[in-house]
């Protein structure tokens, strides 16, 4: 079972708003990761969690702001988010960092 | 930091012709490139990866090739089918770095 799963699926959020998105993964793989894919372009890296501590942060705005509750969730915390922000927010897990990574599905984020 | 280039980036083959993508990186201390197959409104999904100690790796009708000396890596898939189209991703990562570095993707279409 090599399966990251994502919630939710699509986001609709005011600049006002602050939302909550939701990875899970039942692997023990000790890394994750949330990258940023906008139209047409490759996924770009925000952080990296390894043994559930912050290990990488991309200079990612405070807006974004992520959470590692345990080994098996992952949250990405939005607050005050700009339109240019709306996105393909992508989770992924490997077993160690930098090891061969699998995605979720994403969560496609409109900010209005 | 890691930089890797990926061509070309849109690919049109025949059914049953082989399709070949190429990637060129620049850090001599990646050790690591995977290759990813993004469907439409799907998350990036690991179809093949190869380690820097491997020149080719083979699995069914997919291929990677590595010449580290040169830097570059490529992918080939050979008697294309339509379920093949979507866009292709290289990355390279450097396991002590954490983190993979995507190429700027192929969109590859099988025309019937």
């Amino acid at each position: 079972d090599t399966e990251v799963t994502q919630t939710p699926k699509h986001l609709v959020m005011g600049m006002t708003n602050k939302k909550s998105l939701k990875c899970e993964q039942h692997m023990g793989h000790r890394a994750m990761y949330w990258y940023k894919q906008k139209a047409k372009k490759p996924p770009e890296l925000m952080f990296v969690y390894s043994y559930e501590k912050l290990s990488i942060n991309e200079s990612v705005p405070s807006r974004f702001s992520p959470e590692c509750p345990n080994s098996s969730l992952l949250n990405l915390h939005l607050h005050a988010l700009q339109p240019e922000d709306s996105a393909l927010y992508l989770c992924a897990s490997s077993q160690l960092p930098g090891s061969e990574a699998f995605f979720g599905q994403g969560t496609r984020l409109t900010v209005v | 930091g890691e930089n890797v280039e990926q061509h070309p980036s849109t690919l049109s083959v025949q059914e049953g012709d082989s399709a070949v993508i190429k990637c060129t990186y620049s850090d001599s201390a990646s050790n690591y490139f995977p290759w990813y197959k993004q469907e439409l409104g799907k998350g990036p999904q690991l179809i093949i990866d190869i380690r820097s100690n491997v020149g080719e790796k083979k699995d069914q009708r997919i291929a990677v090739t590595l010449n580290k000396t040169a830097k570059h890596f490529s992918l080939h898939i050979t008697e294309t089918q339509p379920e093949d189209s979507a866009v292709y991703f290289c990355a390279a990562s450097d396991q002590g770095a954490q983190k993979l570095v995507f190429g700027q993707g192929t969109r590859l279409t099988i025309n019937p």
